[in-house]
């Protein structure tokens, strides 16, 4: 069966400090997609990135990064020089055949000033 | 803004009651997908459409139906509603083209339904 495991289910900070998020996932599919969803206090659900399961580059965009290991099914994601901004929970998901996202259960950031 | 609208925003009712959750998909999105957030569930898949038809199917109560109508729109209907119905009801949608496997399309989520039921 697919699933999504984030063991992180709150992380607190300091503005500045870097921080990794996990997100293991367990799939037997050999093609397959990663997301990772922002969700802030306001409520609602941001698309941040989608990794293909050939494509194992990393990939930054401005102080986001993420890691996409094969080997070890993990696909984790670094936020540099966290922002109180980026308080929120994140969720990482895997996509099946249909369509439908597999979520994890989320990691709640804060960043305190 | 993800182009997904839900309405309403907010619901509060009774146990017993029935209500319905409206969701209008971003232009040119043929699947449309619901999901439940609750605090000790997470977000969990209810149902998905597909250009009118049911496509994938999840933890979805018996007391729950769904469907996509002509225009793409989709409604999630909640009968005989329990304390433990209350959550947040996303909508979602994406390209979606059948046969030619969906899952690389991101999924764009409406800002949710509140559902709070007394």
């Amino acid at each position: 069966a697919q699933k999504v495991t984030q063991a992180q289910t709150e992380i607190s900070v300091v503005e500045k400090e870097d921080v990794t998020l996990d997100c293991v996932y367990e799939t037997r599919d050999t093609t397959y997609y990663l997301f990772w969803y922002k969700q802030p206090p306001s409520g609602e659900l941001v698309f941040l990135i989608r990794r293909n399961s050939f494509d194992e580059q990393n990939e930054i965009s401005g102080r986001y990064s993420w890691n996409f290991q094969k080997s070890t099914s993990s696909f984790n994601f670094t936020i540099t020089a966290s922002q109180v901004v980026d308080s929120a929970v994140y969720f990482c998901a895997l996509s099946e055949r249909t369509g439908k996202l597999i979520f994890g259960q989320g990691t709640t950031l804060q960043v305190k000033p | 803004d993800s182009g997904v609208t839900q309405t309403p925003k907010h619901l509060i009712t009774a146990t017993g009651q029935r209500v319905t959750l409206r969701c209008s998909p971003r232009s040119g999105d043929l699947s449309v997908y619901w999901y439940q957030q609750s605090l000790d569930q997470g977000l969990q898949f209810l149902i998905q459409y597909y250009n009118g038809e049911e496509r994938a199917k999840g933890n979805i109560l018996e007391r729950f139906s769904a469907q996509q109508f002509p225009d793409l729109h989709s409604e999630l209907n909640l009968s005989s509603l329990e304390l433990g119905d209350s959550a947040l009801y996303f909508c979602a949608s994406s390209v979606g083209v059948l046969g030619q496997g969906t899952y690389n399309s991101p999924l764009h989520f409406g800002n949710g339904t509140r559902l709070t039921v007394t």
